[in-house]
């Protein structure tokens, strides 16, 4: 079946950058979403690519190849407050979404 | 901005217990999704609905049921809790079309003694 690979856990500093990255199968594949999760909390919207290249929105980019099966997002200029989990989906050929089991972000400051 | 509303963040239900777990949307979404989220795995599709009175099985629907009577609410029955249906709850809903995001509720953690 379909299966999504994220690190477990990251640790970075305030201010620094960091690069979460997202591995897919790439039979059917209909997009990839980034949402984050504050502990505790809901998950939120981040991003969505479904073509090659680089979206960037503020301090958050996520990147897509589909030819690699490979996704990540990067986080910039890092802030106390962006410490949660960072959860990567692929919508698969069902148009049903595929969930990695989240990359816990730490940020030190 | 988009509302999903749980009806209970906290829940204890005993082993045979029904149990009801109520969503609601503001948006008049058509997509509505229960999921559940464990620690270490990525979240499991339960159920989903892409209309009032439809409804499709997910990942992992055995020992749950939904119902959706109204496009608004969406809800999720446990028909005989068990212990391993302790975990969060999250319910979520979007619009038709293939970019559209999900909007979550901020979940309901049942535990099941």
């Amino acid at each position: 079946g379909q299966n999504i690979d994220q690190p477990t856990e990251m640790t970075a500093t305030e201010g620094a950058i960091v690069q979460i990255n997202c591995t897919y199968q790439t039979s059917g594949f209909n997009g990839l979403f980034w949402y984050q999760q504050h502990a505790g909390e809901a998950p939120t919207f981040l991003s969505y690519n479904v073509l090659d290249g680089l979206e960037e929105k503020g301090r958050f980019s996520s990147f897509l190849s589909r030819s690699k099966g490979y996704s990540y997002l990067l986080l910039k200029e890092l802030q106390m407050k962006d410490s949660a989990s960072y959860l990567c989906a692929e919508k698969d050929s069902n148009y049903q979404l595929i969930w990695g089991a989240g990359t816990k972000l730490i940020i030190k400051p | 901005d988009v509302k999903v509303t749980q009806s209970s963040r906290y829940l204890v239900k005993r082993t045979g217990e029904k149990v009801f777990l109520e969503c609601v949307q503001d948006m008049d979404h058509e997509n509505m999704f229960w999921y559940r989220q464990d620690p270490g795995l990525g979240l499991r599709l339960i159920y989903f609905s892409y209309d009032v009175k439809m409804k499709e099985k997910g990942d992992i629907p055995e020992g749950y049921s939904v119902s959706r009577e109204k496009k608004e609410r969406f809800s999720l029955i446990l028909e005989s809790a068990s212990t391993n249906q302790t975990s969060m709850y999250l319910c979520a809903s979007s619009y038709r079309g293939e970019s559209s995001p999900l909007h979550f509720g901020n979940g309901t953690r049942l535990t099941v003694t």
